[in-house]
């Protein structure tokens, strides 16, 4: 089945550094690649997207770049702020569904 | 506050058990999704329902069932309960049916088994 990879497991960072989440998957039918952030106590919420025939997405300080020929896609976070603290998600979407990465826990320092 | 809402926001029950959950959609949401989140297995995908139409179906085991009813709240029935089915389940929506279709979750229902 499909297999999505992410890292680093955890990643703290200080205040206004920027901070990059990797994420590789396994099955090449996948060609949407959401990313979502879950605070404490509450469900994931999609922040960005990205399209099989897309490379790069910006949305002010978050970004996504896709090489689907190396079946990897990264999240980018710049000027990192204390709210930016929650766990990441990427997802990869074989066969219409969502699969998920095993989360990326950031940390922001003031 | 995403639109969806989850009912309980906290279960306790015993092994072998039967609980129901619950779910309404975003209004105007067509599709219901459910997932499971534990410490081992992470963010699964269970089920999918479309219109009251089951669509897609992930990780989901027999023990659990779910359907879509015709005010398109959904319910997910677990059974025969274990220690390892102690999870959060999320609900999300999303207008249409297909994968790239914006899912909105729920605040969760947190399951324990004891």
């Amino acid at each position: 089945g499909e297999n999505v990879e992410q890292h680093p497991s955890t990643l703290s960072v200080q205040e206004g550094d920027s901070a990059v989440i990797k994420c590789t998957y396994s099955d090449s039918a996948s060609n949407y690649f959401p990313w979502y952030k879950q605070e404490l106590g509450k469900g994931p919420q999609l922040i960005i997207d990205i399209r099989s025939n897309v490379g790069e997405k910006k949305d002010q300080r978050i970004a996504v770049t896709l090489n689907k020929t190396a079946k990897h896609f990264s999240l980018h976070i710049t000027e990192t702020q204390p709210e930016d603290s929650a766990v990441y998600f990427c997802a990869a979407t074989p066969y219409e569904k969502l699969v998920f990465g095993t989360g990326t826990r950031l940390l922001v320092s003031p | 506050d995403s639109g969806v809402t989850q009912t309980p926001k906290h279960l306790i029950t015993a092994t072998g058990q039967r609980v129901t959950l619950r779910c309404s959609p975003r209004s105007g949401d067509l599709s219901v999704y459910w997932y499971q989140q534990s410490l081992d297995q992470g963010l699964q995908f269970l089920i999918q329902y479309y219109n009251g139409e089951e669509r897609a179906k992930g990780n989901i085991l027999e023990r659990f069932s779910a359907q879509q009813f015709p005010d398109l709240h959904s319910e997910l029935n677990l059974s025969s309960l274990e220690l390892g089915d102690s999870a959060l389940y999320f609900c999300a929506s999303s207008v249409g049916a297909g994968v790239e279709e914006t899912q909105y979750f729920g605040p969760g229902t947190r399951l324990l088994v004891l």
